[in-house]
């Protein structure tokens, strides 16, 4: 089975642009988590979306906004990019939406803000 | 604010040692615990989760867990070169998201 597929791997954005990223959960997993990991640190929380819906954000600006797709594919988009934007950028899914089901994480993209 | 926390590190020990991971949390009301290994420049991968108090074993991989303590615990057997990583400890407090503690950097020396 495939696991948590992200895309694009790499991306490079200059200072206020904007980024849209996206993940695709392992087959029957209905929930997405958005993580950002700057180095040295741990992940990061930034949105969760279960059946759709969104079950909790993260200490993050507006800047930030996900949804999640009726196949539960999701999104996570970044507007207005500044330099302390660049990171790691995971996306994990899960079977349920709590905390007993283990996240399963996608390979990543790495943003670049320049 | 949910707190997980555990030494940065680096902890270096010999092949062949056991390597003790440690992690402290700060909501008494979390129920499930992981670990995960991100090797350098790649993504956390689940090695251990545990439920309960006690010790659950896997292979070279042992976690503890002490709820009155507020401590979970992974031990490595037989350290290896490829177990050099960062150990990441994940936390859910009860009912909400993952928190991570900030890792801690482990190196097997040959």
């Amino acid at each position: 089975d495939a696991g948590v597929t992200q895309s694009p791997t790499h991306l490079i954005k200059t200072r206020g642009q904007h980024v849209t990223l996206r993940c695709s959960p392992i087959s029957g997993h209905k929930s997405v988590s958005w993580y950002q990991q700057v180095l040295g640190q741990g992940p990061q929380f930034i949105f969760q979306y279960y059946e759709k819906e969104e079950r909790g954000r993260g200490n993050f600006p507006d800047r930030f906004s996900a949804r999640q797709f009726p196949n539960y594919s999701s999104e996570l988009n970044v507007n207005a990019l500044l330099l302390g934007d660049s990171a790691l950028y995971l996306c994990a899914s899960s079977l349920g939406g709590g905390g007993n089901s283990p996240l399963h994480f996608g390979n990543g993209t790495r943003l670049t803000v320049t | 604010q949910k707190e997980v926390e555990q030494n940065s590190g680096p902890l270096s020990v010999p092949e062949g040692a056991i390597a003790s991971l440690n992690c402290t949390y700060s909501d008494r009301g979390s129920q499930s615990f992981f670990w995960y290994r991100q090797y350098s420049g790649k993504s956390p991968e689940l090695i251990m989760s545990i439920y309960s108090n006690g010790d659950k074993e896997d292979g070279r991989f042992t976690a503890q867990l002490n709820k009155a303590s507020q401590y979970v615990s992974l031990l490595i057997r037989d350290s290896q070169p490829s177990d050099s990583a960062t150990y990441l400890c994940a936390v859910p407090p009860f009912g909400q998201n993952f928190v991570f503690g900030p890792g801690t950097r482990l190196s097997v020396l040959p």
